[in-house]
């Protein structure tokens, strides 16, 4: 089946420190990716959409300039959480959609746990 | 809220038991989708039904769908304690592209 890897799968940081997570589509292509935070038993609550290519799409209350989304490839995106705050600590999963089998499915990487001191 | 609801929150249940979760949403849907988050991972495609069906079948799930009254439910049958997760629905929209998550219910499958 389709293999997203997160990576690194949990970083710890210093408050105002930024900090860079990856996200890769092993076996297909992804023109579009998607970011989710997740807060300890509670739901995925999307972030933004990127596109591979073109600038990130942000949900509302999202700061793009605290969150940077980059798609440089088709099997690339990453997301810089930039002067990171205890406040944006957090479990941050990404997920891509296959863009030639296209069943409207996603697959998730493992996520990735940000603790910010 | 945007949200799709979720009901029950938590179920626990003994080994061998069907659970049934129950998921609800407010506006149009393409598709939805069930996932499974272990504790602390990524998550899981379970199965995906279209709009336009009303039942699906994947070994050991069923899930139906109801749009008149904008529900749908996971069944699992024959539990095993494996199953223990969480489970999500998630809700298909905007041509498919983006998807919006329920709340979840905390299965705990013992033995």
């Amino acid at each position: 089946g389709a293999v997203v890897s997160q990576h690194p799968s949990w970083v710890i940081c210093k408050s105002g420190t930024s900090v860079k997570i990856e996200c890769r589509s092993l076996d297909f292509q992804a023109t579009t990716m998607f970011w989710y935070r997740q807060f300890p038993k509670q739901s995925l609550m999307l972030m933004a959409t990127s596109n591979e290519g073109s600038k990130a799409t942000y949900e509302q209350g999202v700061e793009k300039d605290k969150f940077l989304i980059n798609h440089a490839s088709l099997t690339l995106s990453t997301l810089t959480v930039t002067s990171a705050h205890p406040e944006d600590s957090s479990f941050y999963i990404c997920s891509a959609r296959d863009r030639v089998i296209n069943t409207g499915e996603l697959f998730f990487g493992e996520g990735s746990r940000l603790t910010v001191l | 809220s945007q949200q799709g609801e979720e009901d029950p929150q938590a179920l626990s249940i003994q080994e061998g038991e069907n659970a049934t979760m129950n998921c609800s949403y407010k506006t149009s849907i393409n598709n939805l989708q069930w996932y499974r988050q272990n504790s602390g991972r990524g998550l899981v495609h379970l199965i995906l039904i279209r709009s336009n069906e009303r039942e699906k079948h994947s070994g050991r799930l069923r899930v139906t769908l109801d749009t008149s009254k904008k529900s749908s439910s996971l069944l699992i049958t024959a539990s095993r304690a494996a199953d223990t997760a969480s489970y999500f629905c998630a809700r298909g929209t905007g041509g498919g592209n983006k998807l919006t998550f329920g709340t979840g219910t905390q299965l705990k499958v013992e033995l």
